[in-house]
């Protein structure tokens, strides 16, 4: 089963509301989970880290105040994005390092199932 | 920086064809490897991964080799199906010297698969 879960995995929102967005590790603790944006037809793209008990490290171009990051706890990490706009629209997923149970599985990554977000 | 470059798609195939998709990439220190794989309207699955070089990963008949001497990850399986469509990406994550990931990903542009029947 999965062991980072993403909620919700689709919401339709309106122009100018916020949504957030949740990230939980579910049998481990992750001091840093990631978030990424995937538009349609194309790849990828890290807009943050999250880390656990401190502020976010955003990447280049990602409107901090825009997208919102709070890793409040070791489980869990939410993305809010303000006042949201149609271009706002995209898959978003989120991704936990595993560092637990010694090398082999401590090199781990595991993905949410990701959120599709629709701003209408 | 790091970056990976995947050959473009889409690649279209018969079912039981044999699969190519092409992976190279740059990166400064350690990098692990990994091919991720996106069926449709859904999240990203880990397919295989090679943590040093001349590592072979391999998963569902799916394998790959990290070439450091090419800087290559290419991914094959030998006979596909048709539940093998997907969108595919290689992505790579930086390590420390022992071999720990610090997480971040780098992917490749993904390549759309399709077989048929």
């Amino acid at each position: 089963g999965a062991v980072v879960s993403q909620h919700p995995s689709r919401v339709i929102c309106k122009s100018g509301t916020s949504v957030k967005i949740e990230c939980r590790s579910l049998d481990f603790q992750a001091t840093t989970m990631f978030w990424y944006r995937q538009f349609p037809k194309q790849s990828l793209m890290l807009m943050a880290t999250s880390n656990e008990g401190s502020k976010a490290t955003y990447e280049q171009g990602v409107e901090k105040d825009k997208f919102l990051i709070n890793h409040a706890s070791l489980t869990l990490s939410t993305l809010t994005v303000t006042s949201a706009h149609p271009e706002d629209s995209s898959f978003y997923i989120c991704s936990a390092r595993d560092l637990s149970g010694g090398f082999n599985k401590g090199n781990t990554i595991y993905f949410g199932e990701g959120s599709w977000l629709t701003v209408v | 920086g790091n970056s990976v470059t995947q050959m473009e798609g889409p690649v279209t195939l018969s079912e039981e064809a044999f699969l190519t998709i092409n992976c190279t990439y740059t990166a400064t220190g350690y990098p692990s490897l990994f091919w991720y794989v996106q069926y449709p309207g859904e999240g990203l699955q880990l397919l295989l991964k090679a943590t040093k070089a001349d590592d072979k990963g391999s998963n569902k008949g799916f394998e790959a080799t990290y070439r450091k001497e090419t800087t290559s990850f290419h991914l094959e399986k030998g006979s596909v199906q048709v539940s093998d469509s997907a969108v595919y990406f290689c992505a790579l994550s930086l390590t420390n010297a022992g071999g720990t990931s610090y997480g971040k990903l780098t992917f490749g542009q993904g390549t759309i698969l399709t077989v048929h029947p």
